[in-house]
């Protein structure tokens, strides 16, 4: 049982460049998120989904995009990257009502 | 807007002795308390929650005190073991739209010396 996989571990990213960080969990959870991890700060969201089919904003989405065409699938598109979405980005999946979260490990973003 | 504030940044506890966590939030609409703990290159992993009906919850060493009025939780670990060294996240999250969404305090590194 892998739980929630994430890739890549770790990138950098030139400013300007696109790129896509994938989710796939295999618990058959409805309710999956992107969160954000900056240095000394808690994790922020960014997206989350109820659903196939069904995304909605977070806190800080600006910069990135996500889609939900599966149940076990959560991409988080970051388009023309900027420094400042240098972070640690982490996926969770959750089933409905359950806040326990399953985190995935995280990837490591730098934008240079 | 920090809704949800974890003041301690760092704390350093004996082996066997009790650490003690503190999370402070702002938002009366919160009813549903977590603390997750991490370790390095790890996610987050869910330790224990407490719903705004109940004041205490406890599961094994891990104990969290809930006080609505002064809108303050605490995390207690007794006894605590070098094992339990890694980053502590309070999460809150409240009803109606925010149904399953958490909001995360900034994190306490716990260090437990043998």
């Amino acid at each position: 049982n892998a739980g929630v996989t994430q890739t890549p571990k770790f990138r950098i990213l030139k400013i300007g460049q696109s790129m896509t960080l994938q989710c796939a969990q295999d618990m058959n959870h409805n309710y999956m998120y992107w969160y954000r991890q900056d240095p000394g700060m808690g994790l922020k969201l960014i997206y989350y989904s109820v659903g196939a089919g069904i995304t909605d904003k977070g806190e800080v989405p600006n910069g990135y995009n996500v889609s939900r065409s599966t149940t076990e699938d959560f991409p988080l598109r970051l388009e023309l990257a900027a420094p400042s979405q240098t972070s640690v980005y982490f996926c969770a999946s959750s089933t409905t009502g359950d806040y326990g979260y399953t985190f995935g490990s995280g990837t490591r973003l730098t934008v240079v | 807007d920090q809704q949800v504030k974890q003041n301690s940044p760092s704390l350093s506890v004996q082996e066997g002795r009790i650490s003690i966590l503190n999370c402070d939030y702002t938002n009366s609409m919160f009813d549903y308390f977590l603390w997750y703990k991490k370790y390095p290159a790890e996610g987050p992993t869910f330790l224990i929650s407490i719903s705004s009906i109940k004041d205490k919850n406890e599961d094994g060493r891990f104990t969290v005190f809930l006080n609505k009025s002064a809108k303050h939780l605490s995390l207690h670990i007794v006894p605590s073991q070098p094992g339990d060294s890694a980053v502590y996240f309070c999460a809150a999250s409240g009803g109606g739209t925010s149904y399953g969404k958490l909001t995360f305090g900034q994190g306490t590194i716990l260090t437990v010396h043998p």
